[in-house]
């Protein structure tokens, strides 16, 4: 079974601090993405990665960036945390190939006071 | 741009009735579609997929869905809807650059006894 793990399953963090979101999947999937979640709003792609050291902006991705030095681990980075980034965060992976079905995480639940 | 609209917000069904939830997707050529569940708590799960061929899809835990391109629609069916199926639904299409998912805002499903 694909395993795609989120480090912290809630994270409360202060306005103004740098927050580091970890990703780690067990699968040797290619591609890997972060999406945020919030009500109402569904899921929004803040950035994606098709490989080691690449990556590409998303929808939504001011105010985040990203960092993939490793194919199993991708890292979403917030530069200075901001009441507007309390929001659910998903990480999911897959292979390449237009369609490949998304594994996703069990999230991360950001608070930014 | 590209869109996928899922007009219901929330939906409540019985148990044992027969469930239908909608989804429309705004795409010129065939799209790649998805549904997926989200338990309380959970990351999603896929439950199925459209690439092409047969338009009606079976999919786990007994859904199924249609794809009809002259309505633009991709609707998810279950016959007999069981308690813990209460959970919240989202359709998805592979964007036009074909790198990403583009989501439904979702549909939360109740289920009354």
């Amino acid at each position: 079974d694909v395993k795609v793990t989120q480090s912290s399953r809630y994270l409360v963090k202060r306005t103004g601090e740098k927050v580091f979101l970890e990703c780690v999947q067990d699968m040797d999937h290619e591609n890997m993405f972060w999406y945020r979640q919030d009500p109402g709003l569904g899921l929004r792609l803040i950035y994606f990665s098709y490989d080691v050291k690449m990556k590409e902006k998303g929808d939504i991705p001011e105010g985040y960036s990203v960092s993939r030095e490793k194919k199993e681990r991708f890292s979403l980075i917030l530069e200075s945390a901001s009441t507007n980034q309390t929001s659910m965060y998903l990480c999911a992976s897959s292979f390449p190939g237009v369609g490949s079905p998304l594994h996703f995480g069990n999230g991360t639940r950001l608070t930014v006071t | 741009a590209q869109s996928v609209t899922q007009p219901d917000i929330h939906i409540t069904v019985s148990e044992g009735a027969s469930l239908e939830l909608r989804c429309n997707y705004s795409y010129g050529a065939t799209p790649y579609l998805f549904w997926y569940v989200q338990s309380p708590g959970q990351g999603l799960q896929l439950l199925l997929k459209y690439f092409s061929g047969d338009t009606l899809v079976q999919g786990i835990k007994g859904f199924e869905a249609e794809f009809k391109r002259s309505q633009s629609s991709f609707n998810l069916r279950k016959p007999s809807v069981h308690w813990s199926d209460a959970a919240e639904y989202f359709c998805a299409a592979v964007n036009q650059a074909g790198t990403a998912l583009i989501f439904g805002k979702g549909t939360t499903l109740s289920v009354s006894s």
